[in-house]
């Protein structure tokens, strides 16, 4: 299985600041052949199923706000919120979808300072 | 638009099957774009791909799973489902179905969860 590793697993930020969350494959998931990193970012809110986020590493779902933006290839990956918004507290995680199984990072919990 | 909810036995007993089903509503089971997949998170923890199937029938499964889980599809009912076999507390989680768009691809739509408690 491909293990997905996240850090941190919580972070605070102020209102308006930047979060990052980093995300790493145990193996890369560049697909060589469509030059596509096959990795997804999910934000769940409490009490809700995941919301797709980011897809393709860098490509924003529709509807999401540009302030979440994906990037990285190969194994490194990162999850950027430029100006953290109070809506935004949830947990975020990484997924493969380069291989079965399909594996999750264990999550980083965002909360407002 | 296309919209997924789970249902079954909220309750069930050690050494018993679980089994829950999810029907799609507004859109097409039978779409060669998509694969359908439940995804398991027990209370407090992460996300855990359980296996998901494409419209021709064909599952895929958690290697560490696959001795206790089938994955089907009704395509007349709009509906897919999960059994698995001899549980345990471990298994005690909220099951997710949801939608991969494409193969590979990321899902995209999510059903609401249905907790479902192994206990006697």
């Amino acid at each position: 299985d491909i293990v997905m590793t996240q850090s941190p697993d919580s972070l605070t930020v102020s209102l308006g600041e930047r979060a990052t969350i980093n995300c790493k494959s145990s193996q890369s998931v560049l697909d060589s052949s469509s030059n596509k990193n096959h990795l997804a970012w999910y934000q769940q809110k409490k009490g809700q199923p995941p919301n797709l986020l980011i897809y393709w590493a860098s490509t924003r779902e529709s509807g999401v706000p540009d302030r979440f933006s994906g990037s990285g290839s190969g194994t490194d990956f990162t999850l950027t919120i430029s100006s953290l918004q109070a809506e935004d507290v949830a947990v975020y995680y990484c997924q493969q979808y380069y291989d079965t199984p399909r594996t999750f990072g264990q999550g980083t919990k965002v909360e407002i300072k | 638009q296309l919209q997924l909810q789970e249902s079954g036995p909220g309750l069930v007993k050690p050494s018993e099957t679980l089994s829950l089903t999810c029907t799609v509503s507004g859109g097409s089971i039978s779409s060669s774009s998509h694969y359908w997949a439940w995804i398991r998170q027990p209370p407090g923890k992460g996300l855990e791909w359980i296996g998901s199937i494409y419209y021709s029938g064909r599952p895929v499964y958690k290697p560490s799973l696959r001795s206790r889980v089938t994955i089907s599809l009704e395509m007349s009912e709009k509906q897919f489902s999960l059994k698995l076999s001899s549980v345990t507390a471990a298994d005690t989680a909220v099951y997710y179905c949801a939608r991969d768009r494409g193969s590979p691809g990321p899902s995209d739509i999510w059903g609401q969860g249905t907790l479902v408690t192994v206990s006697s």
